[in-house]
């Protein structure tokens, strides 16, 4: 089984902290993919990396950044976290393919007072 | 303009009783189709996908180019249905996905 792994199910920080969400695959899979999950709005993508250290920006990079040192790992940087960016963070991995099934991580609750 | 349309928010319908959760989609190539849910408490998972053309757990989707739908069907829908479901488009090739905003399906007993 795939095994996708967020690095806290929960997180509260304040405004202007700089934020690492990290995500780790145990399936030697090349795609990894953040996500944010807002009611009403669905799944935005907001980087995808097809390798380690290349990345592409999704529909909503702005205020975020990523990190792939290494092909099981991907991290999402909020440089200064903002209360517009409290929401429920997803990281997904797959493999090569646009058939492929993406698998997901439970979720990060970040909630930025 | 959104890619992949989910008309519904919320559905809500009975055990026993035929459920349609309905999508759209806008892209003038080749698209791939899926379908994903997440039960309370749980990751979000794949479904199914149109080029697999299978029935899983009861639902089908078809793939509807004329009409640029890809709605998520069952005929009896039972209480272990009820979850946020969303669809999910790949454009061209594209190994990333577009979503929905999902709709929320209650089955009542």
């Amino acid at each position: 089984d795939v095994k996708v792994t967020q690095s806290s199910r929960y997180l509260v920080k304040r405004t202007g902290e700089k934020v690492f969400l990290e995500c780790v695959q145990d399936m030697d899979h090349e795609n990894m993919f953040w996500y944010r999950q807002d009611p009403g709005l669905g799944l935005r993508l907001i980087y995808f990396s097809y390798d380690v250290k290349m990345k592409e920006k999704g529909d909503i990079p702005e205020g975020y950044s990523v990190s792939r040192e290494k092909k099981e790992r991907f991290s999402l940087i909020l440089e200064s976290a903002s209360t517009n960016q409290t929401s429920m963070y997803l990281c997904a991995s797959s493999l090569p393919g646009s058939t492929d099934t993406q698998y997901f991580g439970p979720g990060t609750r970040l909630t930025v007072l | 303009a959104q890619r992949v349309t989910q008309p519904e928010k919320l559905l809500s319908v009975f055990k026993g009783a035929p459920v349609e959760l309905k999508c759209n989609y806008s892209y003038s190539g080749s698209p791939e189709l899926f379908w994903y849910v997440q039960y309370s408490r749980q990751r979000l998972q794949l479904l199914l996908r149109h080029i697999s053309r299978e029935s899983i757990k009861g639902f089908t989707a078809d793939l509807n180019k004329g009409e640029t739908s890809f709605h998520l069907k069952k005929p009896f829908a039972q209480e272990e249905d009820s979850a946020m479901y969303y669809c999910a488009l790949s454009e061209g090739g594209s190994e990333k996905l577009v979503f929905g905003k999902g709709t929320k399906l209650t089955v009542n007993p």
